[in-house]
């Protein structure tokens, strides 16, 4: 069974600072998908991004990219220019290809972010 | 178009009730799954549909149960509430539920006394 650890529970940075959220997963297969989700106080969990794991090419979004290390089994979530509306928790989710017939995200605990004024 | 939505968003049910979750996918989707998130054991995968049939179940009793409508809406079902069952339960759909991003509503809060 697949795992993703998340060994950050809470972490806190200045506004306007950049941090790294930090997630490790443990598979066997060569190809899956990684995501970010973020869930605010609204508690809605909203996609921050995505990587296909054969892509070599680490995906960015605006201010969030990420840190693909296949070899390591490590996907960390980069916050350029942190801003106030950053603050959530993070969570770092796995999910197999499609014939392996699971289409299920597995999700780590969670990085809780607070961005301090 | 319209994010899922989810209704009701709160719910208080007492031990042994049964109660049924709604949860309307974004339109075109045809994938709905549904995730139960609370504080002790995280997020965990309850179950996935699509078109109408139920393709992937995670590791919950058979308590717990869902089914899919014509139109992609789903339901999810808990019968003989218990207070472990409360928690945030969490709809996410996709196109086809095949290795694509999966897009969540807002999640029904469910509090068992």
């Amino acid at each position: 069974a697949q795992t993703v650890t998340q060994s950050q529970p809470e972490m806190s940075v200045q506004e306007a600072e950049t941090v790294t959220l930090s997630c490790t997963y443990d598979t066997s297969e060569s190809n899956y998908y990684l995501f970010w989700y973020k869930q605010p106080p609204s508690r809605q969990m909203i996609l921050v991004i995505r990587q296909e794991a054969y892509k070599q090419q680490n995906a960015t979004e605006n201010r969030f990219s990420v840190n693909f290390q296949k070899a390591a089994k490590s996907f960390s979530l980069k916050i350029s220019d942190s801003q106030l509306g950053d603050t959530a928790m993070y969570f770092c989710a796995f999910m197999k290809p499609w014939n392996f017939g699971n289409e299920k995200l597995t999700f780590g605990t969670g990085t809780r972010l607070t961005i301090i004024p | 178009k319209a994010g899922v939505t989810q209704t009701p968003r709160y719910l208080i049910k007492t031990r042994g009730q049964q109660v049924t979750l709604s949860c309307s996918p974004i339109s075109g989707h045809r994938s709905v799954s549904w995730y139960q998130q609370t504080p002790g054991q995280g997020l965990q995968f309850l179950f996935e549909y699509f078109s109408e049939t139920q393709r992937n179940k995670g590791n919950f009793p058979g308590r717990f149960s869902g089914r899919q409508f014509s139109n992609s809406r789903s339901e999810m079902n808990v019968s003989t509430l218990e207070l472990g069952d409360s928690a945030l339960y969490l709809c996410a759909s996709s196109l086809q539920g095949r290795e694509e991003t999966q897009y969540f509503g807002p999640g029904t809060r469910l509090l068992v006394l």
